[in-house]
C-alpha cells in the first residue's frame, strides 16, 4: 500500500470554478503535510504546509483530517494560472527515516476559458 | 542563478553505459535527495544524504550509487544503465529545523530543473 494516494483526475474545469482534491495517508503517526503544484516538465514547488486547524492562502485552502488520515485542497475562482499537477506530500516523522518525505502520484488539473 | 542546478539537463545514452548526474545547490542546506518521476507513478525516492557522512537508501535504489562529494554536491551514478532507467531525475535540498511542529518550521524541499534520462 503507498504511504499517500491521490486521485491522478484529470479535473478539467471552467476559470471561476472552486475545485477540490483529497488525498489520504497511510502512517497515523505522520505530523507535517504539504501540498506541491508542479507545472508540465518543471520541477515540483511547495505551493502550501497543511496545519491541523487547517489554513489558507488567498484562493488555496489546506485541510487536515487526522481521525481519517486525509488531506485536502481546495482552489475558489479557478485560474487559467492553476492548470498543472498537484502532489501531495506527507512527512516521515518516524525516528530512523525522519525527514523523508513521501509524494503522491498527483492529481492533474486544467482549468479552461 | 538557481539555488539548485543539475547536470546535464538531458542525455540520451545505450544500454550498458555509466552515467552521472550531478547536482549542486548553493542553499547552504544539509539535506540533499535524488528522486525520479515517471508517468503515472509519480517521485520516487531513490537516495538521500542528510549530512556528507551519511547516505542511505531509498524505496528504489537498486541500479543506482551515489557519491556526497561535499555539502553542496550531491551525485548519482548508474552503473550500467538500462532502458526502464528512462526517466525524469530530480534532485532535491531541504534544511530542517528540530522537532517543533506547527506554523514557523519548515520541512520544504527544494528541487532542481531535473535531467531527462533516456536509455536506449
Amino acid at each position: 500500500r503507498k504511504e499517500v494516494e491521490q486521485d491522478p483526475g484529470p479535473f478539467n474545469v471552467p476559470e471561476g470554478a472552486t475545485v477540490a482534491f483529497n488525498c489520504t495517508y497511510s502512517n497515523s503517526a505522520s505530523q507535517s503535510f504539504f501540498w506541491y503544484r508542479q507545472d508540465c516538465r518543471k520541477e515540483p514547488k511547495l505551493l502550501m504546509s497543511v496545519y491541523s486547524s487547517g489554513n489558507e492562502d488567498g484562493r488555496f485552502t489546506a485541510q487536515l483530517n487526522r481521525a481519517s488520515q486525509y488531506i485536502s485542497l481546495l482552489i475558489r475562482d479557478s485560474k487559467l494560472s492553476d492548470s498543472a499537477t498537484y502532489l501531495c506530500v506527507v512527512k516521515d516523522d518516524r525516528g530512523s527515516t525522519l525527514g523523508r518525505l513521501y509524494f503522491g502520484r498527483g492529481t492533474q488539473l486544467t482549468v479552461w476559458p | 542563478d538557481a539555488d539548485v542546478t543539475q547536470t546535464p539537463r538531458n542525455r540520451i545514452t545505450k544500454t550498458g553505459k555509466r552515467i552521472m548526474l550531478e547536482c549542486s545547490q548553493t542553499k547552504g542546506h544539509d539535506r540533499m535527495y535524488w528522486y525520479r518521476q515517471d508517468p503515472g507513478l509519480g517521485l520516487r525516492l531513490i537516495y538521500y544524504s542528510f549530512d556528507v557522512k551519511d547516505i542511505n537508501k531509498g524505496e528504489i535504489s537498486d541500479g543506482y550509487s551515489v557519491s556526497r562529494q561535499a555539502q553542496a554536491k550531491f551525485s548519482l551514478s548508474l552503473e550500467s544503465a538500462i532502458p526502464n532507467q528512462t526517466a525524469l531525475y530530480f534532485c532535491a535540498t531541504s534544511d530542517f529545523y528540530g522537532t517543533g511542529k506547527g506554523p514557523g518550521r519548515t520541512d520544504t524541499q527544494y528541487f532542481g530543473p531535473g535531467t531527462r534520462l533516456t536509455v536506449l
